[in-house]
């Protein structure tokens, strides 16, 4: 079954404004839950990673005033893209790491962002 | 620089021919490989992780192997609900994050019936 949620599946938006998306742990709690994006064609990109009662850290390149993240529970993770512009539509993705007998990472259904 | 590269972009079978993907890899210390499927619209399903050269895991009628330079995914008589984007990832030993999972473009598969 799904080990992790994202709301919502789609969001159209006018430029300027902001946007919030949710990930949440289904079957787990997770200290740390990891931030993608995914332009068509391309790679998976780590946006930044989220931490449960703590500052996200952000890769390089990604603004993190812009990309504002809280990681309030053990079970859910938000990204808001704030004042948000056409070129950051994409598809955004959460997921979270299980490490066990084997390294697993569980992605979400994602989330399809359109700024108009 | 750590890289990921998969090949061929894109793939065409008909039902029940084999065939395999490829996934080079670049890295200055492979804490593991991960293989997934994602299908149109969705997150990336996983599939496999593979640690150290010479493993291999299979799931129905897929395998996975791995050497010091590169993983294959090989399918075996393929249906087309095989049809779906395969994606590779590579965790580097001592980078950052457990999450910090560096991709490949994928492979799109599409099998015809």
């Amino acid at each position: 079954g799904a080990v992790v949620s994202q709301h919502p599946s789609r969001v159209i938006c006018k430029s300027g404004t902001s946007v919030k998306i949710e990930c949440r742990s289904l079957d787990f709690q997770a200290t740390t839950m990891f931030w993608y994006r995914q332009f068509p064609k391309q790679s998976l990109m780590l946006m930044a990673t989220s931490n449960e009662g703590s500052k996200a850290t952000y890769e390089q390149g990604v603004e993190k005033d812009k990309f504002l993240i809280n990681h309030a529970s053990l079970t859910l993770s938000t990204l808001t893209v704030t004042s948000a512009h056409p070129e950051d539509s994409s598809f955004y993705i959460c997921s979270l790491f299980s490490s066990g007998n084997t390294d697993t990472q569980y992605f979400g259904p994602g989330t399809r962002l359109t700024v108009l | 620089e750590d890289q990921v590269t998969q090949s061929p972009e894109a793939l065409r079978l008909q039902e029940g021919e084999s065939s395999s993907l490829n996934c080079s890899y670049t890295v200055s210390g492979l804490r593991g490989l991960f293989w997934y499927r994602q299908d149109p619209g969705k997150g990336p399903e996983f599939l496999f992780t593979l640690y150290s050269a010479g493993e291999e895991k299979e799931k129905e009628r897929l395998k996975a192997t791995l050497t010091k330079k590169e993983s294959f995914l090989h399918i075996t008589a393929p249906k087309p609900e095989d049809s779906a984007t395969y994606l590779c990832a590579v965790q580097a030993r001592g980078k950052g994050s457990q999450g910090n999972l560096i991709f490949g473009k994928g492979t799109k598969l599409s099998v015809k019936p």
